[in-house]
């Protein structure tokens, strides 16, 4: 099956800085990757998704880029700010059947005031 | 309808007892997951639905583990003679089969077996 491998575990940064998570993934047949941010006590929330027909995808402060021929993908967070402290999971599912997902074990980022 | 329901939230039980979750998914959304969350740990695949069929289990559903759908609506799922090792998040999620905006998860059931 599917393994998911994310990096790094936990992450610090100064408010205003950026933040990057790396993920890779070992089924060449995925086609479908997205983020989640889960905050303490609360669901996991989608934030940003891409499929493998597109390299980069943009939504404000958040960025995601895909390398298919690596079979790697990275969350980018500019502009860091407190509320982005959570825990993020990156995932990947080989999508047109069953879209079930195989999560990374999830980078606890902190931002410092 | 507010997104996916979960209850309950919280199920403390004792070691061989048996538990069953509900979710209660998206009107709209014929697909239905479950996934078991383990602290520090993102969540696992067990088990999915498309409308009242269940289409793949994982191998980590043990015999222990039951899941139905009935009339394609709400979920149900049962962990009989419980063990300590299934203290978990249990995750409810639902999509419809264009899969447009990804899965929306519940708030989980936190299961404790003492």
């Amino acid at each position: 099956g599917e393994n998911v491998e994310q990096h790094p575990s936990t992450l610090s940064v100064q408010e205003g800085d950026s933040a990057v998570i790396k993920c890779t993934y070992s089924d060449s047949a995925s086609n479908y990757f997205p983020w989640y941010k889960q905050e303490l006590g609360k669901r996991p929330q989608l934030i940003i998704d891409i499929r493998s027909n597109v390299g980069e995808k943009k939504d404000q402060r958040i960025a995601v880029t895909l390398n298919k021929t690596a079979k790697h993908f990275s969350l980018h967070i500019t502009e860091t700010q407190p509320e982005d402290s959570a825990v993020y999971f990156c995932a990947a599912s080989r999508g047109s059947n069953d879209y079930k997902l195989s999560f990374g074990a999830g980078t606890t980022v902190t931002v410092r005031a | 309808d507010t997104g996916v329901s979960q209850d309950p939230r919280h199920k403390i039980t004792k070691r061989g007892q048996n538990v069953t979750f509900r979710c209660d998914p998206i009107s709209e959304h014929n697909r239905l997951y479950w996934y078991r969350q383990t602290l520090g740990q993102g969540p696992e695949f067990l088990t999915y639905f498309q409308n009242e069929a269940q289409l793949e289990k994982s191998r980590l559903l043990s015999d222990r583990f039951s899941a139905e759908r009935p009339k394609g609506s709400f979920s149900t799922l049962e962990i009989q003679r419980t063990e300590q090792g299934d203290s978990a998040m249990y995750l409810c999620a639902s999509t419809s089969s264009e899969f447009y905006g990804g899965y929306t998860f519940g708030s989980g059931t936190r299961l404790t077996v003492v």
